[in-house]
């Protein structure tokens, strides 16, 4: 089954508003990072939060991970019609596994001007 | 630039014929992968490559080949592509350490009919 499971699948806010994101997992992590695609186009990376880190921001986006929850959050603050794209949660392997991404389903952002 | 690219954009293709989709990148990166994105399922991997020679399987292998002769190109081939293969296709690269992000290629559409 996929790991990095994402709440929820559809987001809609007005602009202005923040909007939060949340992903699951199942099994352990080394890392867990944030991707945004806009409409059938590529994904580009956001953030990254490694698996000793609690909370991390970048501009008008904040990441906490709590691994004994084994969850994740994506707050993007001050929302903007721009931000309107589908957001993916990608589990980050270790071992010899490293390098490998499980995506979750991703939730669809949609910002109304 | 620092980019992945991807070639065709898009392709029509008939079962049976086969096809290559190209994937290169110009950042020395290690760690190559590809990924197929199908509606509610987000993306899932279908081969990776850790160094040059160097390739195993995703978690959704079959129906396709790959090889990795030249760090920089990591081709998906498709001997015979069949109608459960129509997708949005992504190569990705990265660095290949425990805390590195993805770049991704703007994606392959393929339809098979």
């Amino acid at each position: 089954s996929q790991q990095g499971e994402e709440d929820p699948q559809a987001l809609s806010i007005q602009e202005g508003e923040n909007a939060t994101m949340n992903c699951s997992y199942k099994t352990s992590i080394n890392n867990l990072q944030w991707y945004r695609q806009n409409s059938g186009r590529g994904l580009v990376h956001l953030i990254l939060i490694r698996s000793n880190e609690r909370e991390k921001h970048s501009g008008r986006l904040r990441v906490t991970l709590d691994t004994s929850k084994k969850s994740s959050s994506l707050l993007i603050t001050a929302s903007r019609a721009a931000d309107t794209a589908s957001y993916f949660c990608a589990r980050g392997a270790g071992g010899t596994s490293y390098g490998k991404l499980t995506f979750g389903q991703g939730t669809i952002l949609t910002v109304h001007p | 630039e620092a980019q992945v690219t991807q070639n065709p954009r898009y392709l029509i293709t008939v079962t049976g014929k086969k096809l290559t989709v190209t994937c290169s990148q110009n950042m020395n990166h290690e760690y190559m992968s590809w990924y197929r994105q199908d509606p509610g399922l987000g993306l899932r991997q279908i081969y990776y490559s850790m160094n040059v020679e160097v390739t195993d399987k995703g978690d959704v292998p079959e129906g396709y080949k790959v090889s990795r002769k030249e760090k920089r190109n990591f081709p998906l081939i498709l001997e015979s592509p069949s109608p459960n293969q129509t997708s949005l296709y992504f190569c990705a690269s990265s660095s290949g350490g425990l805390n590195t992000e993805a770049f991704f290629g703007q994606g392959t559409r393929l339809t098979v009919v």
